[in-house]
């Protein structure tokens, strides 16, 4: 069974460039999670989407942050213009339907690097 | 949410037992405690999770006393590959709860496992 995968891999862009990033969770999972780690911090939540609805979006930075699920299935997270201080590894995750263990499935994360 | 603390860095050899303590002093009556571990390069993975007494797996034990203010991940017989970061979380699982499905990662605990 195939994992969750994320792409691009790496991505370097200049400040004021627009990037996207995409996530394939595992297929049948309903839950979808963004999260991102930037220089020398946590793993900081971005937003949790069920199927393709929008549950929590309280960790987005931003309004120049634009995650989308579209038909319930890949996500895509924008981020438009992007600024410097967004460098840092995004990762998205993917959990089955609601359950009391909190397992989530990790992509290896696309590595941002704003210039 | 829950607090936790947890050992900057761990060392130690193949072979051994490793116990990794975690604190969490405002535990709340329906969170548990989940144990993540994360590689180089990787997203993070779930290893363990447990509510109270004892749980175990293939890959660890958790350990957690009857006030629940802290708990053991115990790793046995380390090898070079457990080198990671492992990470305690602590949240309510329960749908509308306010760490529903949202993983809050703290700085980790950095085992090193030496020849």
């Amino acid at each position: 069974e195939a994992g969750v995968t994320q792409f691009p891999s790496h991505s370097v862009i200049e400040k004021g460039q627009t990037v996207t990033l995409r996530c394939d969770p595992i297929s049948g999972h309903d839950n979808l999670y963004w999260y991102r780690r930037v220089m020398g911090k946590e793993i900081k939540f971005l937003l949790h989407f069920v199927k393709e609805s929008k549950q929590d979006e309280s960790g987005m930075p931003n309004n120049r942050f634009l995650a989308e699920r579209t038909g319930g299935t890949y996500s895509t997270l924008k981020v438009q213009p992007a600024e410097l201080e967004d460098s840092g590894v995004y990762f998205c995750a993917s959990s089955q339907a609601s359950t009391i263990l909190r397992e989530q499935f990790f992509g290896p994360g696309t590595r941002l690097t704003v210039l | 949410l829950a607090k936790t603390t947890q050992p900057i860095s761990m060392d130690s050899y193949e072979g051994q037992e490793v116990n990794i303590t975690c604190s969490h002093n405002n535990i709340a009556t329906n969170d548990y405690i989940t144990w993540y571990q994360q590689f180089p390069s990787q997203g993070p993975r779930f290893i363990i999770q447990g509510y109270k007494t004892k749980v175990t797996n293939e890959v660890a034990s958790l350990f957690i006393p009857a006030d629940r203010k802290s708990s053991t991940l115990s790793l046995p017989r380390v090898s070079l590959s457990d080198t990671a970061v492992y990470y305690c979380l602590v949240g309510d699982p329960r749908p509308n709860s306010g760490g529903y499905n949202k993983l809050i990662f703290g700085a980790g605990t950095r085992l090193a496992v030496h020849p």
